[in-house]
């Protein structure tokens, strides 16, 4: 079992739709942070949310970190084909000095 | 800035054969990863330096894993002897803040 479990697993969506990407913990994290994979590359940090209850806004994303610092979610509005990819969700939990845990992923395909 | 050079990029060896991957960290970051991705384990933390000191290496699988980070600028990760499973894209991520890490292109490394 995973420290962060994030769920769906897999995901395909028409252009335009909208999600929602979950990333959970029965541990409280320091801070979670998302990247986005591609194909051929490494993951890039997306936002960082570090405050219970933070939301951050990035385009037509959104994150949220829950209110106990223990979950975290990503909403994408109109989803575009260029948000295909790989969507990591990766925490530091309380007392772990900057050693990054990360989420199995959520593997992302929208369709034109 | 160049970010985090890897290379190779790709390395295909046999069953047994020695293989050493490189990294070069962002100039001024103090913090190194180096991570392993499959599809069945996701992203794993094999060993993580500060300041040129590895911190924790719990994460190597087994003695045939070994890293170094000789100076600031340059890493190493051997394994010997290499085994089928060892193949995975290997990652190498570096950081100054200690939180946000920006990760390498990889090395996909094929054994046969």
């Amino acid at each position: 079992t995973q420290l962060l479990e994030q769920s769906p697993q897999f995901l395909s969506i028409q252009e335009g739709e909208n999600l929602t990407v979950y990333c959970n913990s029965s541990s409280v994290f320091s801070s979670l942070q998302w990247y986005r994979q591609e194909p051929g590359e490494g993951p890039v940090l997306l936002v960082t949310v570090v405050t219970g209850g933070e939301v951050k806004k990035l385009k037509r994303l959104t994150f949220q970190f829950g209110d106990a610092r223990k979950d975290s979610s990503l909403h994408i509005t109109a989803a575009q084909p260029g948000d295909t990819g790989l969507y990591l969700c990766a925490g530091v939990p309380n007392n772990a000095g900057n050693m990054l845990t990360f989420g199995g992923g959520t593997r992302l395909m929208v369709k034109p | 800035d160049a970010g985090v050079i890897q290379s190779p990029r790709h390395e295909v060896t046999e069953m047994g054969q020695e293989v050493t991957l490189r990294c070069k960290p962002i100039s001024g970051h103090n913090s190194l990863f180096w991570y392993r991705q499959t599809m069945m384990r996701g992203l794993e933390l094999l060993i993580y330096f500060n300041n040129n000191v590895p911190i924790d290496d719990s994460g190597m699988p087994e003695d045939r894993f070994s890293a170094k980070m000789p100076n600031a600028s340059f890493s190493t990760l051997k394994i010997q002897p290499s085994e089928p499973r060892d193949s995975a894209v290997y990652f190498c991520a570096s950081s100054s803040s200690g939180v946000v890490q920006y990760f390498g292109p990889g090395t996909r490394l094929t054994v046969t």
